[in-house]
């Protein structure tokens, strides 16, 4: 079916590891994938996306792997900082009969530990 | 720049009242979803305008209905509201090309007592 899903709800880190968010997608016709940031009472936030025929794609202090062959998709976070305290999400986009549509996972809570 | 806006941030209805959500996505963006999420949820889909056209329509209930305006402003109506529809509902727009990120409003949220 039509799904995204994230392996760990939760996840804490200390101040200045990095982090690793999963995320496994379901559609291989999927062609375009999107990490999303979510803080208290505001809407996703873009943080970095990566077409199917990339397998990594790095950003400020982000890395977004691509794992095609077993649909896995992973955000990695550079020394985590108390500000990426946050809920993340995956999004992947996929074509439905003509049009595109935007399909989230379920969410993956980041805590920084002080 | 300048952001999708959505309003109200904050809205109270009772039981089978009526709401209308707005949003005003990015300008020069012409393709603008809607996404419900209740708590420790995820954003799930119920609809999304292509140039004032439904592109695709997700688990939208029938007692809600939305449009997209010449503006390319879009309202959610939602009617006879229940006690589930209690939930943040963001808007997001995107220029209408394949493979562009959505950008998302910061919501509205609803609350039906």
């Amino acid at each position: 079916g039509e799904s995204v899903g994230l392996h760990l709800p939760t996840l804490s880190v200390q101040e200045g590891d990095n982090s690793i968010i999963n995320c496994a997608y379901s559609n291989s016709a999927s062609d375009y994938f999107i990490w999303y940031k979510q803080e208290s009472g505001k809407g996703p936030q873009f943080i970095i996306d990566i077409r199917s025929n990339m397998d990594k794609r790095q950003g400020q202090r982000v890395t977004v792997l691509l794992n095609k062959t077993v649909k896995h998709l992973s955000l990695q976070i550079a020394a985590t900082q108390p500000g990426d305290s946050a809920v993340y999400f995956c999004a992947e986009n996929m074509d439905t009969s003509g049009t595109y549509k935007y399909i989230f996972g379920t969410g993956t809570r980041l805590k920084v530990l002080a | 720049a300048a952001g999708v806006i959505q309003s109200p941030r904050h809205l109270i209805k009772e039981k089978r009242e009526t709401a209308t959500l707005k949003c005003y996505p990015i300008p020069r963006h012409d393709t603008v979803y809607w996404y419900q999420q209740g708590p420790g949820q995820d954003p799930q889909f119920l609809i999304s305008f292509y140039e004032k056209m439904q592109s695709d329509k997700g688990s939208i209930p029938d007692r809600f209905s939305a449009q997209q305006f010449s503006d390319y402003h879009s309202e959610l109506n939602m009617s006879s509201l229940e006690l589930g529809d209690s939930a943040l509902y963001f808007c997001a727009s995107s220029p209408g090309q394949h493979n562009s990120p959505l950008h998302f409003g910061n919501g509205t949220r609803l609350t039906v007592t």
